[in-house]
């Protein structure tokens, strides 16, 4: 399976700031996913990220809120953006596998994000 | 949407014992998965599953697509400290690439 790396690991911010998480893959994968995972909770999608358009949101998730870049087929961003302290969770990437793996994802080891 | 209803929430058990956890849909399912999470870290897929009926085994884990399609299984054998954590189900609906995740087992195993 691909390796995916996430940068930061973790952060602590200040209301009303905003901050970039990156995601990179060691291969060329069809498709990525941003995820939250509030305090003891589950996984949320928050979106798909597309390679060259448009990022996919899911309901109660918003571009202003969390832009999404994906430049090319290693890499994505995601903005949490004018951040409060409900913003505070885990931050995932996922890509699907590839072949017959296609219905797997496989995640990235998450960026911990406090809020104060 | 689909939901994905995850029992039980939480396990103590004694190093060697057997475990069993599952989930259940609304809905019908196409692909299941099961994935285990550290601390402090993202999940890790633990067993793919893709046909009704099917049975998998990774190691001291088992994993079965239930035969209605709208559940799943996984068994752990001879439970071992590192087996703590916190264990996700999820699925997704025919021709769909998104998951949707039950609220997770969280296992602690007693040495």
């Amino acid at each position: 399976s691909a390796v995916i790396s996430q940068k930061p690991s973790r952060d602590i911010c200040q209301r009303g700031t905003s901050l970039t998480i990156q995601c990179q893959v060691d291969s060329q994968v069809t498709m990525m996913f941003w995820y939250r995972q509030q305090p003891g909770q589950s996984l949320t999608l928050i979106a798909t990220a597309n390679q060259g358009s448009e990022a996919t949101y899911e309901s109660g998730f918003v571009i202003d809120k969390f832009p999404i870049s994906r430049p090319n087929l290693t890499f994505s961003t995601l903005t949490v953006s004018n951040m409060s302290p409900e913003d505070s969770s885990i931050y995932l990437c996922s890509v699907v596998g590839q072949g017959a793996r296609t219905y797997e994802q496989y995640f990235g080891p998450g960026t911990r994000l406090t809020v104060t | 949407g689909q939901q994905l209803n995850q029992s039980p929430q939480s396990m103590f058990i004694q190093e060697g014992e057997d475990v069993s956890m599952n989930c259940t849909s609304s809905s019908i399912f196409n692909t299941w998965l099961w994935y285990k999470q550290d601390p402090g870290e993202g999940p890790v897929l633990l067993i793919a599953l893709y046909k009704a009926g099917e049975l998998t085994s990774n190691g001291r884990l088992t994993a079965q697509f239930g035969i209605t399609r709208k559940d799943s299984f996984l068994n752990i054998s001879a439970s071992i400290p590192s087996d703590v954590g916190i264990y996700f189900c999820a699925g997704s609906i025919a021709g769909s690439y998104q998951l949707t995740f039950g609220k997770g087992t969280k296992l602690s195993v007693i040495p």
